[in-house]
């Protein structure tokens, strides 16, 4: 196990594509994260899941917005009609409940650009 | 609610001279408060937690509950500690970050 993976590493797309992003998580972790970091701006909790349970969705996270994390392993993230406020970078983390804020490893990132 | 706040965005300094990077928050619980730092073109990454009361790389942070406070500091600053530096909140479930403070150590 290598860590967080995300892919890709960088989307470019056109105003109006929908896009899609995974995350691969530490496989014994059962929570997933995922974060939206703007230029100059600290990482923006996005929604997390507990297994394949989506707990919590943030107000950031708009009817575009849906995450999936099917058989509590790998998650996706998928932004329909894309927008050009949406260009960001994707954060996923993940870490074991009952760990503390110091358990949470995260990956790359998705760097979205939407042109 | 939960916020950090980090009123500093940028911070330069000269290598050798002492750092100190400004952290406040806002929660209702009692806080388990964090640094993450992010060195160019690497992740994001655990620097120190306030329950350990450890130094990491010659850093070191005190939680100030009166004041609200989680102050990053360090005495002598180094070239290699150029990075993004990011103060975080274990609040209810989830971290919630700071904007970030962009630490760069002139020669």
């Amino acid at each position: 196990d290598t860590g967080v993976s995300q892919n890709p590493r960088h989307k470019i797309t056109k105003r109006g594509q929908n896009v899609t992003f995974r995350c691969d998580p530490i496989s014994e972790h059962n929570r997933l994260y995922w974060y939206r970091q703007t230029l100059g701006q600290g990482p923006e909790f996005l929604t997390y899941f507990q297994n394949e349970a989506q707990l919590e969705k943030s107000r950031l996270l708009s009817d575009r917005f849906s995450a999936e994390r099917p058989k509590g392993s790998f998650s996706t993230l998928e932004i329909q009609r894309t927008e050009q406020g949406d260009s960001a970078m994707y954060l996923c983390a993940s870490r074991l409940t009952g760990t503390g804020g110091d358990g949470y490893t995260f990956g790359s990132g998705t760097r979205l650009t939407v042109v | 609610a939960q916020r950090v706040t980090q009123p500093e965005k940028l911070l330069s300094v000269f290598k050798g001279a002492p750092v100190e990077l400004k952290c406040n928050y806002s929660y209702s619980g009692s806080p388990e408060l964090f640094w993450y730092v992010q060195y160019s073109r690497q992740r994001l990454q655990l620097l120190l937690r306030h329950i350990s009361r450890e130094s990491i790389k010659g850093f070191t942070a005190d939680l100030n509950k009166g004041e609200t406070s989680f102050h990053l500091k360090k005495p002598f600053a180094q070239e290699e500690d150029s990075a993004m530096y990011y103060c975080a909140l274990q609040g209810a479930q989830k971290l919630v970050f700071g904007q970030g403070t962009r630490l760069t150590i002139n020669p």
